[in-house]
């Protein structure tokens, strides 16, 4: 069965570096999402993509992050200048269409500021 | 004001039994779509069932079923039989609008399930 993937499971750096999170979604999908989950919270919106631009934003979502289709198969998530508020768990998933369908969530990357 | 409103932060049931999760929510949007995830402690988001706002009928997946009172804005989640595997956290998850453009859902703050043997 085809699934969405994250890579790295976990990410530890510095405050004020720069991390990349890459996600491959499914591969006839066309929505993507992050979304990121800090420690024992609930899940929270931050961006969604479609045809190759941004379509959707939440306030999170600042100048701090960008998000990119590098190529055919893999969708980033980048955070320039990581805050210790950053320290979250990061989902990346994807959809078929919009609508009803449901979103397909990959495995998450732990990410920690230090 | 709370989209997904769960008033239960914590759930026991007796292993065999059934429970219920509810779920409330807030919307003047006449189409939306009502999900909900469970997330063991590994972590990973875990899709269980899918509601539309114009479904006429609860939706129903093997040991999971939706109730569905679209007049009260409530969908509670209801499994069935439960099993020591059902111990997680379970999201419940809103779509506003439906359209050919992705939509992000909401989530409510989850309720954690614990299964007692």
């Amino acid at each position: 069965e085809p699934e969405v993937t994250q890579t790295p499971s976990h990410q530890v750096t510095q405050m004020g570096q720069e991390v990349i999170l890459r996600c491959v979604p499914i591969s006839n999908h066309l929505y993507f999402y992050w979304y990121r989950q800090i420690l024992g919270q609930k899940v929270e919106f931050l961006v969604s993509f479609y045809n190759n631009e941004i379509s959707e934003k939440s306030e999170i979502f600042d100048d701090q992050f960008s998000v990119e289709r590098p190529d055919g198969s893999n969708f980033t998530l980048k955070i320039r200048s990581t805050k210790l508020e950053d320290s979250a768990m990061y989902f990346c998933a994807s959809s078929e269409a919009g609508g009803d369908n449901e979103q397909f969530f990959g495995p998450g990357t732990r990410l920690t500021v230090l | 004001a709370q989209k997904i409103t769960q008033t239960q932060p914590g759930m026991f049931v007796q292993e065999k039994e059934a429970v219920t999760l509810d779920c409330t929510y807030d919307t003047s949007d006449p189409s939306y779509g009502l999900f909900w995830y469970k997330q063991p402690s590994s972590g990973e988001m875990i899709f269980l069932i899918y509601q539309g706002s114009y479904d006429q009928q609860n939706a129903t997946e093997g040991r999971y079923s939706l109730n569905f009172q679209k007049a009260r804005k409530s969908a509670n989640l209801v499994i069935s039989a439960s099993q020591l595997g059902d111990s997680a956290m379970y999201f419940c998850a809103m779509r506003e609008g439906f359209d050919n453009y992705g939509q992000n859902f909401v989530f409510g703050p989850g309720t954690r399930l614990s299964v007692l043997p």
